[in-house]
């Protein structure tokens, strides 16, 4: 079965500076791997997926993120931080063959000071 | 499309009382979830459906819990009788079938406080 871990439980960063959101996977194949973002209040909202192909995902509101096959690594990055993108965000995975459950990890909660 | 609708938005009740939230998927979709968020546990998956039927209830707390999905386009989801410790954000969430995993789309969310 696949297992996510997202090993930040918070981050502060300023405003305008960049961001990396870590996200490792176990799986034993190339997984589906998703970002989702939750404002506060709000339901989760799908960032981007990667299934297959360019390992590099561009999603919504101007974040990107990378598949690293040989660290088994799915990390969120966005270049300049707006007070905007304060908010959860969750790191997902499911499997290829045969209909799994997304796996759901613990979410990294990202605090941006002015 | 509107996308995942659940209602009500907020639920107050009293311990021992029944509450059943609602949720209709996207149109098409042929998966429903049902999860549970609290500030301790996270996001904890209760149950999900394949064509209305229920596949997997494992994460069903106990059988003060069940749900039901009578047609494609509707669900519940029920506890009876509710407790304090049920407090907690129920979402639900539905995916189109295409053979494997795929994203999910999440509804807003049921706020549920049990007093």
């Amino acid at each position: 079965a696949q297992s996510v871990t997202q090993p930040d439980i918070h981050i502060t960063v300023s405003e305008g500076a960049s961001l990396e959101l870590r996200c490792n996977y176990s799986y034993g194949a190339t997984p589906y791997l998703f970002w989702y973002v939750q404002s506060p209040g709000q339901g989760l909202q799908l960032l981007l997926k990667y299934f297959s192909g360019d390992t590099l995902v561009q999603g919504i509101k101007g974040f990107e993120a990378e598949f690293k096959r040989s660290q088994s690594s799915f990390n969120l990055r966005k270049p300049s931080v707006h007070w905007s993108d304060a908010a959860e965000y969750f790191c997902a995975v499911g499997a290829t063959t045969g209909f799994q459950k997304l796996v759901f990890g613990t979410g990294t909660r990202l605090l941006v000071s002015p | 499309d509107a996308g995942v609708i659940q209602s009500p938005r907020h639920e107050v009740t009293e311990m021992g009382q029944e509450v059943t939230l609602r949720c209709k998927p996207i149109s098409g979709h042929d998966y429903l979830f049902w999860y549970r968020q609290t500030m301790m546990r996270g996001l904890e998956l209760l149950i999900y459906f394949n064509n209305n039927v229920p596949i997997d209830d494992s994460g069903m707390p106990e059988d003060r819990f069940s749900a039901k999905m009578p047609n494609a386009s509707f669900s519940t989801l029920k506890i009876q009788p509710s407790e304090p410790r049920d407090s907690a954000v129920y979402f639900c969430a539905s995916s189109p079938d295409r053979g494997t995993s795929y994203e999910q789309y999440f509804g807003p969310g049921t706020r549920l406080t049990v007093t």
